[in-house]
Parts: structure tokens; C-alpha cells; sequence
């Protein structure tokens, strides 16, 4: 497609309740990123693919937290048995593997999660 | 942990006037870039400026680096109303330099 897509673009659920989002980057990016962003507050680096290699999982919250990627292509972040400080917009991004090293993003819309 | 960390937190100005955004970063880097957010959604990318560069310009937008501070400085020249905006930089993290990490970002108003 022409950009990053993000679904769904808002989700409320439950406390306790698993929740998946789904991004699809755009065709031929070989990295795709996951971000958090509370409400006023800066992103907060969840996840990172880049092509087949293992991916870096350091920002992952906690074990409640997953995310796949098959290829290059469509990527899933499943939160499961949602807590309330969980709620923020959840922000895609992809790009290019820069051969020298630069790597500039580009975002979806994000998914907002409002845990009840 | 955060690799960049802006200053100020927020910002407000008059249309017609210069904003100023520091950004500074924890280690050494390769690039760093500068995204704006509207509306709490999707980032879009401004400018990019890489380590052996000291300033970029791209329309109203000029972008210094100083490497031996691990800083760097976002000004918008002759401010507009649809300026206003959350400005965010970002230096990459991890080896290879591909792990992005945004700061918390300047919230821009620029009134009429």
C-alpha cells in the first residue's frame, strides 16, 4: 500500500482481555517498528524487525507483551490479559534498510487501547 | 531509556516567530533525526542530519548537530499557526544504529 496501515484505529476492552493490533507496512520495507505513546507523553520503543534476523525485543514491557512478523510483511503486537496502564496509542512504523546506516520511518496512524 | 531528551517540554510563540527545540543524546551516533506529530497520531519525518554534518537546512527548518555535546538544535524560522505541533527527535540506539529512540518531545504552539 502507499503507507503504514494500522488497525484497528481504536479499541476499548475489558481489564484481563487479550487484544491484538495489527500493522502493514509498507511493500519492500524490510524493518518495522512498535511504539508506545501515552497520552502527553514521548514514544516509548517497544519492538524492532529488520528482514529474517532475530528481532530486538528489549522495549517489551513486560511478558504480557508479543509481537510477530512473518517476512517482510504484516506484523501483529498482542497485549494479553490487558491492564489499565496499558492504555496509549500504539504506533507502527517502517523503513528501508538504509545502507549507510540511516533509517527513516514512517508511521502509521496508530491504534489508541483504552483498557476499562 | 531514553537516547534523546528535548528541551523545552513546551513552547509557545507568535505567528512570525523563531522556535527553538534542543534536543541532547547519551551516545555516540551515526544521524539523528527530527519527526513532528499532530494530533497525538502518526509521526512524519522533517529532516535528518548525519554525524560528520554541523548544520542542514530544509525550507524553514534548520537542524545543527554538535557531536563533542551530543546535542542537537531544531529552529523554525518565521513561525505559522500550522506549526503548531508535537516536535520530537530521534537518535538511533544498539549496534548497527537501526533502533531508533525518540525523546519526549516540544509541544509547539504558535499562535495567531
Amino acid at each position: 500500500g502507499a503507507g503504514v496501515s494500522q488497525s484497528p484505529s481504536n479499541k476499548v476492552t475489558e481489564k484481563g482481555k487479550d487484544v491484538e493490533l495489527r500493522c502493514d507496512p509498507i511493500s519492500g520495507h524490510t524493518a518495522l517498528y512498535w511504539y508506545r505513546q501515552r497520552l502527553g507523553q514521548g514514544l516509548e520503543f517497544l519492538i524492532y524487525f529488520q528482514g529474517n534476523s532475530a528481532p530486538d525485543k528489549s522495549g517489551l514491557p513486560s511478558d504480557r507483551f508479543s509481537a510477530e512478523r512473518t517476512g517482510e510483511s504484516v506484523s501483529t503486537l498482542t497485549i494479553q490479559r490487558t491492564q489499565q496502564e496499558d492504555s496509549a496509542v500504539y504506533l507502527c512504523a517502517s523503513s528501508t534498510q538504509s545502507t549507510t546506516g540511516a533509517n527513516v520511518l514512517t508511521f502509521g496512524a496508530g491504534s489508541r487501547l483504552t483498557v476499562l | 531509556s531514553q537516547q534523546g531528551e528535548e528541551d523545552p517540554q513546551a513552547l509557545s510563540i507568535q505567528e512570525g516567530e523563531n522556535a527553538t527545540m534542543n534536543c541532547s543524546y547519551k551516545t555516540s551516533i551515526n544521524n539523528l533525526q527530527w519527526y513532528r506529530q499532530n494530533s497525538g497520531r502518526g509521526l512524519v519525518h522533517l529532516i535528518l542530519i548525519r554525524s560528520n554534518e554541523r548544520e542542514k537546512h530544509s525550507g524553514r527548518l534548520r537542524v545543527t548537530l554538535d557531536t563533542s555535546k551530543k546535542s542537537s538544535s531544531l529552529l523554525i524560522t518565521a513561525s505559522r499557526a500550522a506549526d503548531t505541533a508535537s516536535y520530537f527527535c530521534a537518535a538511533p540506539s544498539g549496534g548497527g544504529y537501526n533502533k531508533l529512540i525518540f525523546g519526549a518531545g516540544t509541544r509547539l504552539a504558535v499562535h495567531p
